[in-house]
Formats: C-alpha cells, structure tokens, sequence
C-alpha cells in the first residue's frame, strides 16, 4: 500500500529556512509524478509546488515561486521541499502527495503531512 | 490564473441527497476531481477525471461536468460523510494545480 511520510517541519522565524523530506513506499516512486499541498490552520487546501517523475520539469505555485524549491532523489525514494525567506503567511500543515501518472495534474494519494509554523 | 468556486457549506439531512458544486470558466473542459477531508486526516480523493470511483469509494458517490459547473452528489449521505470536500483541476495555461476553497458537509 502506498505510504508517504512527510518530516522537517518544525517552528522558525520569519526569515528562516527549513528542508521538509517525504519518505515514500508501496509505489514505483521514479514513475510518479509528486506534489507539496498546504493548508494553513482552519483554511483550504493551497497547492505549493509538483515536480515530474524524471525532475524534467517543476512547477510553482506564484505565492512560492523564487523562494521554495522542490527536488527529488529516485534512488532513495524521497521528495523534497527546500523553503526560505519564510513568511508569517507560510505557516500551516505541509502534505506530500503522489501523482496518478509521471505528470502533476492529479494527486492521488496523500501523506498526514508536518507542520511548519513561522513565528519570532 | 484560473479560479474554482465552491459554496463555503451545504447541509442535508440523512437518507437525502446532498450536492456540492464548483464552479469555474468553462471547466466542462477541464478533469475535475474531487477529495473528502475529515478533521484531523489528510485529503482522500473520491472521484477523478469527472466521475470515476477510486477502489473502496461506495457507489453512493458519483460525479458531472458540464458547462462551468462540476458537480460532486453524495446519495443517501450519513452521518460519517461529514466532512470538507474540495474539487480540483490542472490549469494547463498556468501549468499549476488549482484547488476550489472547499465546502463544508454538514448533516442534520
């Protein structure tokens, strides 16, 4: 069964930097495409960032671009997040998800997520 | 960029039907999918590609696109049907993800 287990997330100042990991297993990890999705305390769901299968080509959402930083290793079977200059409003409740296809059009299933709260 | 609107809460008694619409310029066009989310619990996704079930989503739930209006019908809804429910696309002029602001399933 798919299992997809985000860490890193923890409480940092405005400013800061952090590097969240998603360990994934149950799937063919270089053959799926992979997502960052975020929800903020008592709010939606924000699409952050997605990267394809062979790391050909990543995508950002505009409130991150420049400033987070998705990666991948397909040989340790993890996706990444490299976040910096954090904001107030980057605080919430950080998911890893994989994609259906190599592609990035349809998250499929969904890690619990790791909480990141930015705070002085 | 591309925008999906949905109604912030829709609430129907037990036995009956419930519907849960999002909106979006001519998203009949697009694939539509949709995810349920229980407090507390990650995202699951209930139907993909306008109205296809993942394995283990009883048939109770089914899904249309048409027009500007995806629709999610959740017949004879329980009480554990409770939940926030999300429709989503791929918007392929932006290359971006696109998430509706989710509504509130509230059964009476």
């Amino acid at each position: 069964q798919v299992q997809l287990v985000e860490s890193g997330g923890g409480v940092v100042q405005p400013g800061g930097s952090l590097r969240l990991s998603c360990a994934a297993s149950g799937f063919t990890f270089s053959g799926h495409g992979m997502h960052w999705v975020r929800q903020a305390p008592g709010k939606g769901l924000e699409w952050v960032a997605a990267i394809q299968n062979d790391e050909r080509n990543k995508y950002y959402a505009d409130s991150v671009k420049g400033r987070f930083t998705i990666s991948r290793d397909n040989f340790k079977d993890t996706l990444f997040l490299e976040i910096n200059s954090l904001r107030a409003a980057d605080t919430g409740l950080y998911y890893c998800a994989k994609d259906e296809t190599t592609f990035v059009t349809l998250p499929d299933y969904w890690g619990q997520g790791t909480l990141v709260t930015v705070s002085s | 960029s591309y925008v999906l609107t949905q109604p912030p809460s829709v609430s129907v008694a037990p036995g009956q039907t419930a519907r849960i619409t999002c909106g979006g310029n001519s998203v009949g066009s697009k694939s539509v999918h949709w995810y349920r989310q229980k407090p507390g619990q990650a995202p699951l996704l209930v139907i993909y590609y306008d109205t296809d079930r993942p394995s283990g989503i009883p048939e109770r739930f089914s899904g249309s696109n048409s027009g500007n209006t995806a629709t999610l019908t959740i017949s004879r809804v329980e009480a554990g049907d409770e939940a926030d429910y999300y429709c989503q696309v791929w918007d392929s002029s932006s290359d971006h993800v696109v998430f509706g602001g989710g509504t509130k399933l509230t059964v009476l």
